[in-house]
């Protein structure tokens, strides 16, 4: 199945400063490729997406890449804000049984200081 | 995207009862999941409920610990049973949009057994 690896599990960043977190994947047949933002007592919520044939897609100060061909991909959060503080999770996901089967990776869990 | 409700939001809970977590979405999707998120870990998913059939568990997860109730297209029940304080978790009711690609989460269960 697949596997879907997350680093790093935990990340401190001034305001101001850009984040990234990596992921990779293990399944070729994934195609498609969101990123969570989970806030404390909260349920995560879909903050990008990206699909396999696309490479970058940007949405203001976020940004995913992906690289198909090392089953990379990576967010990457400019100018962040403590309310950007959060745990990411990132997740792969590919058609099966007639609906996206989807692996979460481990976590970020991100601190942005004032 | 759906509004998804859940409840209770947390609860507490005396090893060996039952506890029932309803969710409910404000359209009718045909599919529903359930998530188990342990304290600091990433989502696992413990079934997917469709309308009119029995759910499909993942490996790891039977029916008799996790029934799940799936009654008409907006609306499911897990029940955690005979539960012990290793099913200390949040539990997460989750949809997906249209073209069954994007997850989206309810705000979760916060599950904690003494």
């Amino acid at each position: 199945g697949e596997n879907v690896e997350q680093h790093p599990s935990t990340l401190s960043v001034q305001e101001g400063d850009s984040a990234v977190i990596k992921c990779t994947y293990s399944d070729s047949a994934s195609n498609y490729f969101p990123w969570y933002k989970q806030e404390l007592g909260k349920g995560p919520q879909l903050i990008i997406d990206i699909r396999s044939n696309v490479g970058e897609k940007k949405d203001q100060r976020i940004a995913v890449t992906l690289n198909k061909t090392a089953k990379h991909f990576s967010l990457h959060i400019t100018e962040t804000q403590p309310e950007d503080s959060a745990v990411y999770f990132c997740a792969a996901s590919r058609l099966s049984g007639g609906y996206q089967k989807v692996t979460f990776g481990t976590g970020t869990k991100l601190q942005v200081i004032p | 995207s759906a509004v998804i409700s859940q409840k209770p939001s947390r609860d507490i809970c005396q090893r060996g009862t039952s506890l029932t977590i309803q969710c409910q979405v404000d359209s009718q999707v045909t599919m529903m999941f359930w998530y188990r998120q342990q304290p600091g870990q990433s989502l696992t998913l413990i079934a997917t409920a469709n309308q009119g059939s029995e759910a499909t568990y993942e490996s790891g997860f039977v029916i008799d610990k996790f029934p799940i109730s799936r009654p008409n297209l907006t609306f499911s029940t897990l029940t955690v049973s005979n539960m012990s304080p290793e099913d200390s978790s949040i539990y997460l009711c989750s949809t997906t949009d249209s073209h069954n690609e994007k997850l989206f989460f309810g705000s979760g269960t916060q599950l904690s057994v003494l």
